[in-house]
């Protein structure tokens, strides 16, 4: 069975600084997307950013980034130039290729603060 | 645009009453729909999903379940609530194959006393 490990339950950033938030995961399979999604105090859940496993480019959106390690089967999320309003919880999400159905497999989440 | 409805957005009930949660889909047709609960201080987890009317699959067993009476509606629902069934619910869509961003609703906060 797939899963998802974030390691770090909380992480704090100054305003302006850079911050990276680590996700690993488990599978056997080759084809495969990877999310980061966004929760805020309002519990609305934002897609942040998404990988697919067969592009070997990291996706970029804007300040966020990420770094996909296939082979280490890592998948860390990179915030540039944090803002007040990205402090919430950042969840890491694996979804395998294919198939009917579609459900996510999601990490613990890693609560991000970011200081004035 | 598509939209996802979700309601209520709280909910207090008390334990051995009956639950309805609904979620609606706009602007798509035959979407995929799921059911999560979010524990406190955990991570989501899959509670139903369902490819289409009537297709309903349940990941977790439980005191919960749910239905798809119609394309875009999808409902969770419980005949006793258990205090273990708080927590915050969330529903979510995508389209079918070929398609693989979820999107979700606002959530519903459950509380069984």
């Amino acid at each position: 069975a797939q899963t998802v490990t974030q390691s770090q339950p909380e992480m704090s950033v100054q305003e302006a600084e850079t911050v990276t938030l680590s996700c690993t995961y488990d599978t056997s399979e080759s084809d495969y997307y990877l999310f980061w999604y966004k929760q805020p105090p309002s519990r609305q859940m934002i897609l942040v950013i998404r990988q697919e496993a067969y592009k070997q480019q990291n996706a970029t959106e804007n300040r966020f980034s990420v770094n996909f390690q296939k082979a280490a089967k890592s998948f860390s999320l990179k915030i540039s130039d944090s803002q007040l309003g990205d402090a919430a919880m950042y969840f890491c999400a694996y979804r395998k290729y294919g198939g009917s159905q579609g459900n996510l497999i999601f990490g613990k989440g890693t609560k991000l603060s970011v200081k004035p | 645009s598509q939209t996802i409805h979700q309601w209520p957005a709280t909910l207090v009930q008390p334990v051995g009453s009956p639950l309805s949660l609904e979620c609606t889909v706009e602007g798509t047709s035959n979407p995929n729909l799921y059911w999560y609960r979010q524990a406190a201080g955990r991570g989501l987890q899959l509670l139903f999903y369902s490819v289409g009317i009537g297709q309903i699959s349940s990941e977790v067993p439980q005191n919960l379940s749910a239905s798809r009476p119609q394309d875009r509606q999808f409902i969770l629902s419980s005949k006793k609530l258990l205090l273990s069934d708080s927590g915050f619910y969330l529903c979510a869509w995508n389209w079918g194959r070929g398609k693989n961003i979820q999107y979700f609703g606002a959530g519903t906060r459950l509380s069984v006393l």
